[in-house]
Parts: C-alpha cells; structure tokens; sequence
C-alpha cells in the first residue's frame, strides 16, 4: 500500500530555522516526483516545487526560490521542505504529494499535512 | 507563469444538482490538467488526471473535460459528501499552478 506521511506539527519563533519530512513507502520512492504545496490559513493551494528523489533533481516556484530548501534522501526514502531563518508569513500548512506515473495533473497520494506556526 | 482561472469562485447547490465548474489556462496546456477536492481540515484528493482521466477510486458522477485553453469539472448528480472546494492544476510547464479554488456550498 502507498503511504506518504508527514513529520508533525511545529511551533517556531522568527528567526529559527526547521526542516520537515515526507516518508513514502509502498513503491519505488526514487521514481516518482515528490512536491511541496503551501496553504496558508483560508487561502488556496500554492504549488513550492519538486524534487525528484533519484537524482535530487529540483525545481522551485519563483515565488518560493531563496525561500526554502527542498531535497531528498532516496535512501531512507524521505523528502524535505526546509528553512533557514523562519517568518511569521511562513505559518501555514504544508502538504508534500507524489506525482504519479503519467506526469498529467497527477499527484496521486498526500501527505495529511504538516502545520507550521511561526510565533515570537 | 501560466495563470489559471477558476470560474466560480463557490456556488449554491443542492443534493443531486448537475454541477460545472470551469478552468481557463492562460496559455495552451495540451491536457496536462487534474482536478482535486479539499474539504476542510483534509489534504487535497486527486479526482481527475489528463484533464478527462478518472483517477481510481472516485466515482463516475466525476467527469472532466477539456484541452489546449478550456477546461471543466462536472459533477452529475451532487452528493452530499461533494461539499467541499475544488482546484484544478496546470502540470503543462514550471511553475505549476493551482486555479483560485471553487466552493461548492449547500
């Protein structure tokens, strides 16, 4: 069975840094895309970027390039959203997904969600 | 970026309504399109993939339609677990972006 589960929620002040995780299990994680989408409370979903465990091939959307940091570890079969200095803008909740196999709109299986709350 | 613009942004309806909503890209996307519905407190959850591709699992009051600039969402007879928001997602080129959203309300 396809599992994508997430790191739980965070409490942080501004200025700390965090990285959270995205384990997949049930299929060839290397293979298949993982994304990062943000929604910040009672907005839409925002697509972050994708990496590509085999190769930890990324890309970021402009709006989140210099943002954050996402990378891949195919060997223990996790993905990662990171920041280096924490803003109160960045609360929100983060979801992590797995592109599937037809590339077409298809991200298939997701993460329940991991809240970031960012507070002085 | 390739802009997508969701119409409406919610509705009214009632349980067994037939409900359309739409997606407009800003540049062709060929039928790099999926649709997802979110319901509060939820992860989004993929419905439709290749704009008209019904993903497994989801039931056949599902349906999309669509290529190049245009695309829609319909659902035949509206059930009660339908209430929720609905996005569709460009997955033509990067960035990929998601429509504003559309709330489908009672």
């Amino acid at each position: 069975e396809v599992q994508v589960v997430q790191s739980g929620a965070e409490v942080k002040k501004p200025g700390e840094s965090l990285k959270i995780s995205c384990k997949g299990s049930g299929y060839n994680f290397a293979n298949y895309f993982i994304a990062w989408v943000r929604q910040m409370p009672g907005k839409g979903l925002e697509w972050m970027g994708v990496v590509f465990p085999g190769d930890s091939d990324t890309t970021y959307s402009p709006s989140f390039r210099g943002q954050v940091t996402i990378s891949a570890d195919k060997s223990i079969n996790t993905a990662y959203l990171q920041w280096s200095s924490l803003k109160a803008s960045d609360s929100g909740m983060y979801y992590c997904a797995r592109r599937g196999g037809a590339a077409s709109g298809d991200f298939d299986y997701w993460g329940q969600g991991t809240l970031v709350t960012v507070s002085s | 970026a390739i802009q997508m613009t969701q119409s409406p942004s919610s509705l009214t309806a009632s349980v067994g309504d037939r409900v359309t909503i739409s997606c407009r890209a800003s540049q062709g996307i060929r039928k790099d399109l999926g649709w997802y519905q979110q319901k509060p407190g939820k992860a989004p959850k993929l419905l439709i993939y290749a704009a008209s591709t019904l993903q497994s699992g989801v039931p056949s009051r599902f349906s999309g339609s669509g290529s190049g600039t245009d695309f829609s969402l319909t659902i035949s007879s509206l059930q009660p677990e339908d209430f929720a928001t609905y996005y569709c997602l460009q997955d033509y080129d990067y960035p990929l972006t998601f429509g504003q959203g559309t709330k489908v309300e009672i």
